[in-house]
């Protein structure tokens, strides 16, 4: 199957940092990001979807000035966190999608290995 | 708003034994549902797909069913092993803008599985 790679696996950064998270679809051209956050015990809530060459379109409840999205290619897409906070620790998990389509519906994103985020 | 409820939230059972986890969803307007594999602290494995027409997909000891129109799927898995051992994650795939020219995945909680030697 595709790969799809995340950079870096973890990190750890004070209170008020940036932090940038790389996602990368290593053998296929990635139409369409999307940018999933995991609490621990929780269900993966999808944060915001990006397609290649627009702005991302943000969920419900997720602020786009502190999460920025770019996906300037299509191959990569950067979720950058702004002035991180100790809530803003989570795993980070992106997933990436080509154009095709299987009959009768989307195809389906490959997932990557996630990106654990702790701001002490 | 689509809502994926998964039952049990953990279940433990002994090697060997023959399991079957379950999900549901609210709106039946799906595209297709799958069931991922999750190992702590990791990304996510993909393990079966089900498109919105079929009734049920098989991968070796593993078997899911849908009926989309009680908005149900189980995942089955026959004789298990410690290797199993995982957080298995149920998503249903449905379409997000108006065009129709996007999707998304809407996951469960996921049922946290220990299989005990």
């Amino acid at each position: 199957g595709a790969v799809v790679s995340q950079h870096p696996s973890w990190v750890i950064c004070k209170s008020g940092t940036s932090v940038k998270i790389e996602c990368r679809s290593l053998d296929f051209q990635a139409t369409t990001m999307f940018w999933y956050r995991q609490f621990p015990k929780q269900s993966l809530m999808l944060m915001a979807t990006s397609n290649e060459g627009s702005k991302a379109t943000y969920e419900q409840g997720v602020e786009k000035d502190k999460f920025l999205i770019n996906h300037a290619s299509l191959t990569l897409s950067t979720l950058t966190v702004t002035s991180a906070h100790p809530e803003d620790s989570s795993f980070y998990i992106c997933s990436a999608r080509g154009a095709s389509r299987l009959a009768g519906g989307p195809i389906p994103g490959f997932f990557g290995p996630g990106t654990r985020l702790t701001v002490l | 708003k689509q809502e994926v409820t998964q039952i049990p939230a953990a279940l433990s059972v002994p090697e060997g034994e023959n399991l079957v986890l379950n999900c549901s969803f609210t709106d039946s307007a799906i595209y297709n549902l799958q069931w991922f594999r999750q190992d702590p602290g990791k990304g996510l494995t993909s393990l079966l797909l089900i498109q919105s027409s079929q009734r049920e997909q098989t991968s070796g000891r593993l078997n899911a069913s849908l009926d989309k129109s009680s908005g149900r799927s189980t995942l089955y898995i026959a004789a298990s092993q410690p290797g199993d051992s995982a957080t298995y994650l149920c998503a249903v795939s449905e379409v997000w803008n108006s065009g129709g020219s996007n999707y998304k995945l809407t996951f469960g909680k996921g049922t946290l599985l220990t299989v005990n030697p």
